[in-house]
């Protein structure tokens, strides 16, 4: 596609589900990167792939916290066992390299009840 | 603790004039900054940046200033348009020429009046 595609858009989940939310990156773009953003808040990092390696998950808040991109292409952001303060914007970036520009996808907003 | 601080939460101008937005931050190791406008529901854009061995970068109506002594940095619009409404990030980054692991700040509401 022409731009970071992530799906779904909206996610309702009750406390103590898993949830997992998809990234589609512009295709060809070998860095993938996770933010969380709180209302009200900028956006916070929370974990980096380079192709299918994990180079950087300082960021996840918990254990509960799982990313991964086994082909260097879609990624995945897990969250098992929601809790309400995990209610936030989920935003997936990719670019061509580690130095590049980002482009952001439009999010996924995961609200936990 | 917020290394990258937004104070102001929003800011309205008048069409035509111009839009000042400000951004200052605690960490001496930041040494590449980004601006980055946010419309409603849409993901954050990239707008212009900033190397720390400048102190101005221009880009058409858009320039950003750094003062590296001061640890602050500004957007100016000129002229605002009502297009420019959105929500403005400041963001800046350890590595140079990086845009890896940005640090954001709150971000400002700019809304430019007709």
């Amino acid at each position: 596609g022409a731009g970071v595609s992530q799906s779904p858009r909206y996610k309702v989940a009750k406390r103590g589900q898993d949830v997992a939310l998809r990234c589609d990156p512009i295709s060809g773009h070998v860095s993938l990167f996770w933010y969380q953003q709180a209302l009200g808040q900028g956006p916070e990092f929370l974990t980096y792939f380079q192709n299918e390696a994990q180079l950087d998950k300082s960021g996840l808040p918990s254990d509960r916290f799982f990313a991964e991109r086994p082909e260097g292409s879609v990624s995945t952001l897990k969250i098992q066992r929601t809790q309400q303060e995990d209610s936030a914007v989920y935003l997936c970036a990719s670019s061509t390299g580690p130095n590049e520009k980002l482009f952001f996808g439009s999010g996924t907003q995961l609200s936990v009840l | 603790d917020q290394q990258v601080k937004q104070n102001s939460p929003s800011l309205s101008v008048q069409e035509g004039r111009i839009s000042i937005l400000n951004c200052d931050y605690t960490n001496s190791m930041f040494d590449y900054f980004l601006w980055y406008k946010k419309y409603p529901a849409e993901g954050p854009t990239f707008l212009i940046s900033i190397s720390s061995i400048k102190d101005k970068n221009e880009d058409g109506r858009f320039t950003v200033f750094l003062n590296k002594s001061a640890k602050h940095l500004s957007l100016h619009i000129v002229p605002s348009q009502p297009g420019d409404s959105a929500v403005y990030f400041c963001a800046a980054s350890e590595a140079t020429g990086a845009n890896s692991k940005l640090t954001f700040g709150k971000g400002i509401t700019l809304s430019v009046r007709p």
